[in-house]
Order: C-alpha cells, then sequence, then structure tokens
C-alpha cells in the first residue's frame, strides 16, 4: 500500500495565520490527491481534489499544489471555524489510503 | 442535495456479526460507486471496502478481506457492509461514503460526500 505521511502532527496557530501543511507519498501519486476536513464529532468534509482542484462551496482562502510525492494544503488566512483536523488521501489505487492527520489548534 | 444516512451500528460481542446499511438520496445512486470508511476512536481515518456503480467490482482493505462483504440494492438505494469475526479493533464509526471518478479514463475515484457515521462497539 501506499504510505500517506503528513506534518506536523499538531499545528498552533492563530486567526489571520497563513498556515502549511505538507503530505509526503511513499511513491508517485501523480496528482491523484484530496483534502479533507474533520471538525470534532463531524463527519470529514473534502475540500480539494486532484492535488489542487477547489471543490464547490469551498472558501477560496483554501489552496492546494504538488504532484508526485510531495503535496501541500494552505489556509491563507486562517479563520475560526477553520480549526480541525485535516487529511490528505491519495486515491491513485484501488487501496485508498489517508495521511495520519493535522490538527490545527488555537494558539 | 446529496444525503447518506447510516443505520444498524450498536454493540457486539468479539466473533459476532453486524450488517450496516446507508440509505442515499440526491443523487441518482445507480450511477456511482460507493465506499465504507471507519474512524476507531480518537484515531485517524481508514478506507474499508468500495463497490462499484453496478456491483460488478469490489476491493477491501486486507484486514477485512473475507470477514466483511460490500453490498449494494440500486432499486432501493441502499449500500451495506455485512461485518462477520469482528473483533475489538473493528470498534469505530462507520462512514458510508460516495465516491467521485477522476483520472484519464475515469476509473480512479475521491470521496465526495460523508454520511454522519454509525458507531460500531466490539465488546464483551
Amino acid at each position: 500500500d501506499i504510505q500517506m505521511t503528513q506534518s506536523p502532527s499538531t499545528l498552533s496557530a492563530s486567526v489571520g495565520d497563513r498556515v502549511t501543511i505538507t503530505c509526503r507519498a511513499s511513491q508517485s501519486i501523480s496528482t491523484w490527491l484530496a483534502w479533507y476536513q474533520q471538525k470534532s464529532g463531524k463527519a470529514p468534509n473534502l475540500l480539494i481534489y486532484r492535488a489542487s482542484s477547489l471543490q464547490t462551496g469551498v472558501p477560496s482562502r483554501f489552496s492546494a499544489s504538488g504532484s508526485g510525492t510531495e503535496f501541500t494544503l494552505t489556509i491563507s488566512s486562517l479563520q475560526p471555524d477553520d480549526f480541525a483536523t485535516y487529511y490528505c488521501q491519495q486515491y491513485n489505487t484501488y487501496s485508498w489510503t489517508f495521511g495520519q492527520g493535522t490538527k490545527v489548534e488555537i494558539k | 442535495q446529496v444525503q447518506l444516512v447510516e443505520s444498524g451500528g450498536g454493540v457486539v460481542q468479539p466473533g459476532g456479526s453486524l450488517r450496516l446499511s446507508c440509505a442515499a438520496s440526491g443523487f441518482i445512486f445507480s450511477n456511482y460507486g460507493m465506499q465504507w470508511v471507519r474512524q476507531a476512536p480518537g484515531k485517524g481515518l481508514e478506507w474499508v471496502a468500495f463497490i462499484r456503480y453496478d456491483g460488478g467490482s469490489k476491493d477491501y482493505a486486507d484486514s477485512m478481506k473475507g470477514r466483511f462483504t460490500i453490498a449494494r440494492e440500486n432499486s432501493k438505494n441502499t449500500l451495506y457492509l455485512q461485518m462477520n469475526s469482528l473483533t475489538v479493533e473493528d470498534t469505530a464509526v462507520y462512514y458510508c461514503v460516495k465516491a467521485k471518478r477522476d483520472g484519464p479514463t475515469g476509473d480512479l475515484y475521491y470521496f465526495d460526500y460523508w454520511g454522519q457515521g454509525t458507531l460500531v462497539t466490539v465488546s464483551s
């Protein structure tokens, strides 16, 4: 299986900060990567697909980039609603795998 | 709007069985692949199983092969997960997920809509 590794595991930030989360794949996955946001006690919500395409309805402060094995998710100006856990996921194979998650906490 | 409503979770003893259901609405169910994803308490997300739009192809995570069976009934817009030989490690919230096609030939899938989840607790 393709292993997905996110960093950092926890990130402390303030409202208005620019935040970047990194995701690395154990082998090349081209651009077949998605990002999800999960708030406490809720189901995950799709933010980004195909490494950089914003899902309909997701605020434009979210952006993402990357290809091959290295990817990033950026929140340009952190809002109170953005404090959550973020997961990357590869869909290059029929054995989908997620990163371990990055929790964005209030500083 | 897309709605996925899981049911069937509960408490079961180790070695027992449980069948989860997912009622889908707001989209043409028979046109889309579907998935189950689980999340153990306080842990990350783990893919469980996939079924193609017509039920003709199924895939399972290695730890679920031979114990779990994914199925669908397109006439009822319903997805199922039959879980047998359950262990305490299967304790998790199980999410029903709609799969969206992607890729140059449309044979890759990401997860665009998730249900609210149903909790399965395996305990003696």
